[in-house]
C-alpha cells in the first residue's frame, strides 16, 4: 500500500545552518506531496505542497521538489532559524489531498539552537 | 487564516468511561471534517471523514460503535470515545475543510487543529 518514510529525529542544528529532511514514498498512481508543519502547542500547517513530478513547492524558504524517478520529497532550507523550530511531517494524498486520504511519515523533530 | 480548535486539549479519564472531543472551525465553514489518530512515534492515521448532516465515513478497521462522529453544524464536529479503555489512550487530531473556500479557508486545503491527548487508566 501507498506509505511515507520520513528521517527520524530529533534534528539539531545552529541557527544558519543548512536543513535537510529526508522523506521517501511509495505510492500507486500520481500522488501529491506535501509538508506540514506543527509549531508547540498549535495545529498542523501546510508548508508547502506538489502535485506532480518535478514541481517545486517552497515557502518560507524551505523547499521541496517532487522526484518521480527517485519517489523523494526532501525538504530543504539554507539556512535556519531559532522560530523554525518544530515537528514537520511529510504526506502523500491522493486528489489533490483535499479528501482525507492523506498518509503521513512520522513526523520529524527539529531544534534549532541560537 | 483558517483556525481550528480543538477542546479540551487533554483529558485523563477512567476505563469504562465515555470522552467526547470537540473540533470547531473558528473562521470558515467546514463542509468536511477528518479525525486522525497518532500514537507515540507513529503517524497520523485517518480514523474517519464526516460530511455536515450526513453519517461519517469510517476507515477499515475503526470501530463506528466506539468512536462515535457527529458533524451537525457547519463549524463542529465531535468524536466521542465509548466505554474506553487503556488502548484508546493516543493522540486525536482532527481537521477541516471547506469545499466552497470561505472565509479565510482556501477549499484545497486541510485545516488541523492542535490535537486532543486522551489518557485513559
Amino acid at each position: 500500500g501507498d506509505s511515507v518514510t520520513q528521517m527520524e529525529g530529533p534534528v539539531t542544528l545552529s541557527e544558519e545552518a543548512f536543513l535537510t529532511i529526508n522523506c521517501t514514498y511509495t505510492a500507486t498512481g500520481y500522488p501529491s506531496l506535501f509538508w506540514y508543519v506543527q509549531y508547540p502547542g498549535e495545529g498542523l500547517q501546510l508548508l508547502l505542497k506538489a502535485t506532480k513530478a518535478d514541481d517545486k513547492g517552497s515557502n518560507k524558504g524551505f523547499e521541496a521538489t517532487y522526484r518521480k524517478e527517485t519517489t523523494s520529497f526532501h525538504l530543504e532550507k539554507g539556512s535556519v532559524q531559532v522560530s523554525d523550530s518544530a515537528v514537520y511531517f511529510c504526506a502523500l494524498g491522493l486528489y489533490g489531498g483535499s479528501q482525507g486520504n492523506l498518509i503521513f511519515g512520522k513526523g520529524t523533530k527539529l531544534s534549532v539552537k541560537p | 487564516g483558517a483556525v481550528v480548535s480543538q477542546h479540551p486539549s487533554w483529558v485523563i479519564c477512567k476505563s469504562g468511561t465515555s470522552v467526547k472531543i470537540e473540533c470547531r472551525s473558528l473562521d470558515f465553514q467546514a463542509t468536511t471534517m477528518f479525525w486522525y489518530r497518532q500514537f507515540p512515534k507513529q503517524s497520523l492515521m485517518l480514523m474517519a471523514t464526516s460530511n455536515e448532516g450526513s453519517k461519517a465515513t469510517y476507515e477499515q478497521g475503526v470501530e463506528k460503535d466506539k468512536f462515535l462522529i457527529n458533524h451537525a453544524s457547519l463549524t463542529l464536529s465531535t468524536l466521542t470515545v465509548t466505554s474506553a479503555h487503556p488502548e484508546d489512550s493516543s493522540f486525536y487530531i482532527c481537521s477541516a475543510r471547506d469545499s466552497a473556500g470561505s472565509g479565510g479557508a482556501s477549499q484545497e486545503t486541510q485545516y488541523f487543529g492542535p490535537g486532543t491527548r486522551l489518557l485513559v487508566l
